[in-house]
């Protein structure tokens, strides 16, 4: 497709269940982002991949959060044991380089822990 | 200290004025910055980068940077009902991370007819 593809769009889930939330990136991206952007708030960094690869993950919360690409396309964010703190909307963004110069950002899905 | 701090508003202002929006941050090393405009519900689009002190105009817009003072602005000029979204102001701070954009909270623009 043109864009980042997210998937779903919204997901609600009761406390305690796992998710997982789905990125397709724009086809030839290389570098492909996960960010949560609390209510009120602005994104703050997850995760980053380069290909398959993930260079740097510091920015997941817990061990109950975890990210994977394993063909170097589409990638998928799971939250293992959701608690309601997890309730935000995750942004995927790719990129062809590893730079924020051409990042675009799909359309997030919106998780709410009840 | 927040490491990007923004006026969270609303900033309210009549249509065709000027809308000033700033952006303080603490990394005295960082590099790059970024305005973004998110719409309710929608997603981040980046419209305006800035690298170096001082202006850069693109179009009704203008990116102003002073690293003495850590302090980035965004100006809107002939300010548009349309333009009425949230600005978020994103740097890159210093180290090897320069994929990496560190947000602030977000100031809400409101332009009334």
């Amino acid at each position: 497709g043109a864009g980042v593809s997210q998937s779903p769009r919204y997901k609600v889930a009761k406390r305690g269940q796992d998710v997982a939330l789905r990125c397709d990136p724009i086809s030839g991206h290389v570098s492909l982002f996960w960010y949560q952007q609390a209510l009120g708030q602005g994104p703050e960094f997850l995760t980053y991949f380069q290909n398959e690869a993930q260079l740097d993950k510091s920015g997941l919360p817990s061990d109950r959060f975890f990210a994977e690409r394993p063909e170097g396309s589409v990638s998928t964010l799971k939250i293992q044991r959701t608690q309601q703190e997890d309730s935000a909307v995750y942004l995927c963004a790719s990129s062809v380089r590893g730079n924020p110069y051409g990042y675009t950002f799909g359309s997030g899905t919106r998780l709410t822990v009840v | 200290q927040k490491e990007v701090e923004q006026n969270s508003g609303p900033l309210s202002v009549p249509e065709g004025a000027i809308a000033s929006l700033n952006c303080t941050y603490s990394d005295r090393g960082s590099q790059s910055f970024f305005w973004y405009r998110q719409y309710s519900g929608k997603s981040p689009e980046l419209i305006m980068s800035i690298y170096s002190n001082g202006d850069k105009e693109d179009g009704r817009f203008t990116a102003q940077l002073n690293k003495a003072s850590q302090y980035v602005s965004l100006l809107i000029r002939d300010s548009q009902p349309s333009d009425s979204a949230t600005y978020l102001c994103a740097v890159i701070r210093s180290g090897g991370s320069n994929y990496k954009l560190t947000f602030g909270k977000g100031t809400l623009l409101t332009v009334n007819p």
